[in-house]
């Protein structure tokens, strides 16, 4: 799988939006993007996933790159419970490997 | 709801212990993952699991073994616990949909965080 790059840490306004980058420039044609997050204390959660063309759900949206090899997942209006470890994951089996994540901080 | 349940939360084992976590999910999925969780290094996966009797070594299986006799069913075991295993322990499962990219979420379990003194 490939490998991705993600900040450490960022901080987020309250209602803002938060915008979460990772680099995954080794990716491959047939690798998707996944998005997890883990809120403390508790097992991570999936949000979305895509593979060349933007993604919505209810939860976020997902922006990847024209040449795929970054994408942003959009949290369009942040609330306190967002707070959370997010993690950028690129792969193409069933296994997973997840980095060490951005930790997202929602402040009031 | 699917749920992935862990057989403890906290658990507590000397050096040299052979320990057993264990994990259960009722979703009838194929596969199932160990992984452990330590500051700044994320989920690392140690091993999982395709089917029944399969096994596949995931970054990190040295120090540990797994068994899966039942479908349902997901056991890690540490032979011989060291006090570098102290960490928190997260099963998951996820069907097996064949297809790359058709949304194959990974459920986890709450945790087991192991402390080996």
């Amino acid at each position: 799988d490939a490998k991705t790059t993600q900040p450490p840490s960022m901080d987020c306004a309250e209602g803002r939006a938060a915008n979460l980058p990772c680099n995954h420039s080794t990716i491959s044609g047939n690798e998707y993007v996944y998005w997890y997050r883990q809120i403390h204390s508790q097992g991570p959660q999936y949000i979305i996933h895509g593979l060349k063309n933007n993604e919505t759900n209810e939860m976020a949206s997902l922006i990847i790159t024209e040449d795929r090899k970054s994408s942003t997942l959009i949290l369009p209006h942040a609330t306190l419970r967002d707070t959370a470890v997010y993690y950028c994951i690129v792969r193409v089996n069933n296994d997973m490997r997840f980095g060490a994540g951005t930790r997202l901080t929602v402040k009031p | 709801d699917v749920k992935v349940t862990q057989s403890s939360r906290y658990l507590v084992k000397r050096t040299g212990e052979k320990v057993f976590l264990e994990c259960v999910q009722d979703m009838d999925h194929e596969n199932m993952f160990w992984y452990r969780q330590d500051p700044g290094l994320g989920l690392r996966l140690i091993y999982f699991s395709y089917d029944v009797k399969m096994k596949e070594k995931g970054d990190i299986p040295e120090g540990y073994s797994v068994s899966r006799e039942k479908k349902e069913r997901f056991s890690l075991i540490l032979e011989s616990a060291s006090t570098n295993q102290t960490s928190m322990y997260l099963c998951a499962s996820s069907s097996d949909l064949g297809l790359a990219g058709v949304k194959n979420e990974q459920y986890f379990g709450p945790g087991t965080r192991l402390t080996v003194t």
